[in-house]
C-alpha cells in the first residue's frame, strides 16, 4: 500500500515562527501536492511538484514555499507564520503511471498559530 | 477552469435509509470524477472513481455513484446508511491529460450525519 507519512499531526507555533512541515511518500510518485483545508472552504491547493526541484504555484501560494530536494520529500514552509494560517495541511502525491488519477493523502497536521 | 459544486454542506439521513450526496462539475473535456472520505482528524480516503465505461461505479464500503453527462453531475449514493458512513465526502474533477499529470479540484465537501 501506499503511504503518504506527514511529520507531524499536531503543532502550535506564535506568529513570525518559521514552520516546516514534511511529508514524505514510499511509492516512487512523481506528484507531490500541499492542499489547505478549511471548514467550508474545502480544500484549495497551496503549491504542487511534478518532479525533483520542481515546483508550481497552486491557488493560494502566498505566505508559504516548498522545497522538494528529493523525490520522496515535499515540504511546506511558512516563512513567517501569521494566526490566518492556523489550518489544517494535507500533502498528497500520485505517480505519473497511474492512469487512475486517485491521490494518496496524508493524514494531515492541523496547524495552529498563537 | 475546472469547478466542482457539491450544494449541500450537510445531508441527514437515518440509519439504514438510502443516503445520496450531491455534486456537479464543469470541466473542458472528457472528466475523472473521484469521490474521497474524511472521518474526523483524518486525511482524506480514496472512496471510488469514474474514469470511463459503465455510468455507475461502484466503490469501498457499498458505496456507489452515478455519472451522468448531460447533467453533469456524479451523485455519491448508498442503498442503506450506517452510523458509521457519518463523515465528511468530497467530490473531486480533473480533467482527462494525457501523459498522467493530474491537478484535480475538489468540492467543499458534504457533512453526512446518519442518525441511529
Amino acid at each position: 500500500d501506499v503511504k503518504v507519512t506527514q511529520s507531524s499531526r499536531y503543532l502550535v507555533k506564535r506568529t513570525g515562527e518559521k514552520v516546516f512541515l514534511e511529508c514524505v511518500q514510499d511509492m516512487d510518485h512523481e506528484n507531490m501536492f500541499w492542499y489547505r483545508q478549511d471548514p467550508g472552504l474545502g480544500l484549495r491547493l497551496i503549491y504542487f511538484s511534478y518532479d525533483v526541484k520542481m515546483k508550481e504555484k497552486g491557488d493560494i501560494p502566498e505566505g508559504y514555499s516548498v522545497s522538494r530536494e528529493k523525490k520522496e520529500r515535499f515540504s511546506l514552509i511558512l516563512e513567517s507564520a501569521s494566526t490566518n494560517q492556523t489550518s489544517m495541511y494535507l500533502c498528497a502525491s500520485i505517480g505519473l503511471a497511474e492512469d487512475t488519477g486517485e491521490l494518496f493523502f496524508g493524514e494531515g497536521s492541523r496547524l495552529t498559530v498563537l | 477552469a475546472q469547478s466542482v459544486a457539491q450544494p449541500e454542506d450537510q445531508v441527514n439521513v437515518a440509519e439504514g435509509n438510502p443516503l445520496t450526496v450531491k455534486c456537479t462539475y464543469s470541466v473542458s473535456g472528457n472528466p475523472y470524477l473521484f469521490w474521497y472520505v474524511q472521518y474526523p482528524n483524518r486525511g482524506l480516503q480514496f472512496l471510488l472513481k469514474y474514469i470511463t465505461g459503465d455510468n455507475l461505479v461502484k466503490g469501498s464500503y457499498g458505496f456507489e455513484a452515478e455519472f451522468n453527462k448531460s447533467q453533469t453531475s456524479f451523485h455519491l449514493k448508498k442503498p442503506s446508511a450506517l452510523v458509521s458512513d457519518s463523515a465528511l465526502y468530497f467530490c473531486a474533477v480533473s480533467p482527462f491529460a494525457s501523459g498522467g499529470s493530474y491537478i484535480p479540484t475538489f468540492g467543499r465537501g458534504t457533512s453526512l450525519i446518519v442518525h441511529p
